[in-house]
């Protein structure tokens, strides 16, 4: 079975603070995603990469930046946490599309800044 | 922009009950639909559908796509408490590039 493992299911920073948020998968997967998730407005993508040192904006990067330098790994930075960042994140990682598989997501993180 | 919207919102059925969650979307580059299953924890993969007309079966869970209406179904026949979850359609756009819609809160009420 794929796993995709977040490195906190709870988080509390404060406003200014530089946030790290990791995730790594254990399937050799080619492809690594970030998302959010809030109450109305279901998944939004952050940033994904399709390989090692690779990053693409998602629909909302403003605000954060992300770090492939292994293959297993993808994290998430928020620069300079805001209020309006305190979000659920989750991770995901897939084969690459020609594959017709799904992409499997981690358990999450439920930060929130102060 | 591309779009995805479920409905209902929030479904609150008794036990046993059939359910017809709908999810219905607007993309420019459709490749697939995938339906997900997300309890407390890390969304779970049901779905994938490509192919028009083309039912899929899992258990008591089915699924068709529709791409003449740009849309999509997912049924749950006699449902059971565990059922209760939030259920989540995406869109494939692109290169694996996902869009989700709101969501479907369902409760199963004993």
């Amino acid at each position: 079975d794929v796993k995709v493992t977040q490195s906190s299911r709870y988080l509390v920073k404060r406003t200014g603070e530089k946030v790290f948020l990791e995730c790594v998968q254990d399937m050799d997967h080619e492809n690594m995603f970030w998302y959010r998730q809030d109450p109305g407005l279901g998944l939004r993508l952050i940033y994904f990469s399709y390989d090692v040192k690779m990053k693409e904006k998602g629909d909302i990067p403003e605000g954060y930046s992300v770090s492939r330098e292994k293959k297993e790994r993808f994290s998430l930075i928020l620069e300079s946490a805001s209020t309006n960042q305190t979000s659920m994140y989750l991770c995901a990682s897939s084969l690459p599309f020609w594959s017709n598989q799904p992409q499997h997501f981690g358990d999450g993180t439920r930060l929130s800044i102060l | 922009e591309d779009k995805v919207v479920q409905s209902p919102l929030s479904l609150v059925v008794h036990e046993g009950d059939t359910v017809t969650l709908n999810c219905s979307y607007e993309v420019t580059n459709f490749r697939s639909l995938l339906w997900y299953k997300q309890e407390k924890k890390a969304p779970t993969f049901l779905f994938m559908l490509t192919s028009s007309g083309i039912e899929k079966k899992s258990g008591r869970l089915s699924s068709i796509l529709d791409k003449k209406e740009l849309s999509s179904i997912l049924n749950i026949t006699a449902t059971q408490t565990g059922d209760s979850a939030i259920y989540l359609c995406a869109v494939e756009e692109g290169a694996q590039k996902l869009v989700f819609g709101q969501g479907t809160r369902l409760t199963i009420n004993p």
